[in-house]
């Protein structure tokens, strides 16, 4: 199975902060990640797909880059609603597989 | 809309079995693979299963093969899990999940369900 190392696991962070969040698989993955955001007691919410394709309807505060096993998702300017749990997945295997998860928290 | 609504969480016994259902509305579920996807309370999200647009393959993760099924009706536009030999660690919030590109099957997941909570408890 691919492992998918997130990291950080929880970070504080305050509105119009740029946050970084880093994904690392345990081989190459050739761009196949997706992010999702979930918040308490809701299903996560595709964000980006391809590395770096944003879904439908999700701000442009939020992109994606990387390659081979290194990823990243940014968030440019930090709104209220962005406090949530961040997932990336891996669908380069036929075993999908997440990150542990990346929690924002309000510093 | 697009939507995807799960159905048939409960309370079970440890080596007992459950039946989940996800019925798929507003698009053309025969043309979409499936996926099942668990997430334990207060813990992160597990892949489970999937299961192919026309349901000839499917795939597990090491977790549940050999005790969880996925199956689909095309013509009732439902997915199921068939969970056999239930565990504790079984407990968490199931979602059923689209892939979001039609015909392929290992993409990103567009559309979940709202979730059933399936709890292993003697």
């Amino acid at each position: 199975d691919i492992q998918m190392t997130q990291s950080p696991s929880s970070l504080y962070a305050s509105v119009g902060d740029r946050v970084t969040i880093t994904c690392r698989a345990s081989q190459g993955i050739s761009n196949s990640l997706a992010w999702y955001q979930q918040k308490p007691g809701k299903a996560p919410k595709l964000l980006l797909y391809a590395t770096s394709r944003l879904e439908s309807g999700v701000p442009s505060r939020f992109s994606g880059s990387g390659s081979g096993t290194d990823y990243t998702l940014t968030i440019s300017s930090l709104q209220p609603e962005d406090f949530a749990t961040y997932y990336c997945q891996q669908y380069y295997s036929t075993l999908l597989t997440f990150g542990g998860g990346t929690k924002v928290e309000i510093k | 809309q697009v939507q995807l609504v799960e159905s048939g969480g409960g309370v079970v016994q440890p080596g007992r079995s459950l039946r989940l259902s996800c019925a798929a509305s507003g698009f053309t579920f025969s043309s979409y693979g499936m996926h099942w996807v668990r997430q334990a309370p207060g813990k992160g999200l597990e892949w489970v299963a999937v299961i192919w647009y026309d349901g000839s393959n499917k795939y597990y993760a090491d977790s549940v093969k050999g005790r969880f099924t996925i199956s689909r009706d095309n013509s009732k536009n439902t997915l199921y899990l068939q969970m056999n030999s239930l565990r504790a660690e079984d407990t968490a919030v199931y979602y059923c999940a689209r892939t979001m590109v039609r015909g392929v099957i290992f993409n990103a997941f567009d559309i979940w369900g709202q979730g059933t909570m399936v709890t292993v408890s003697s």
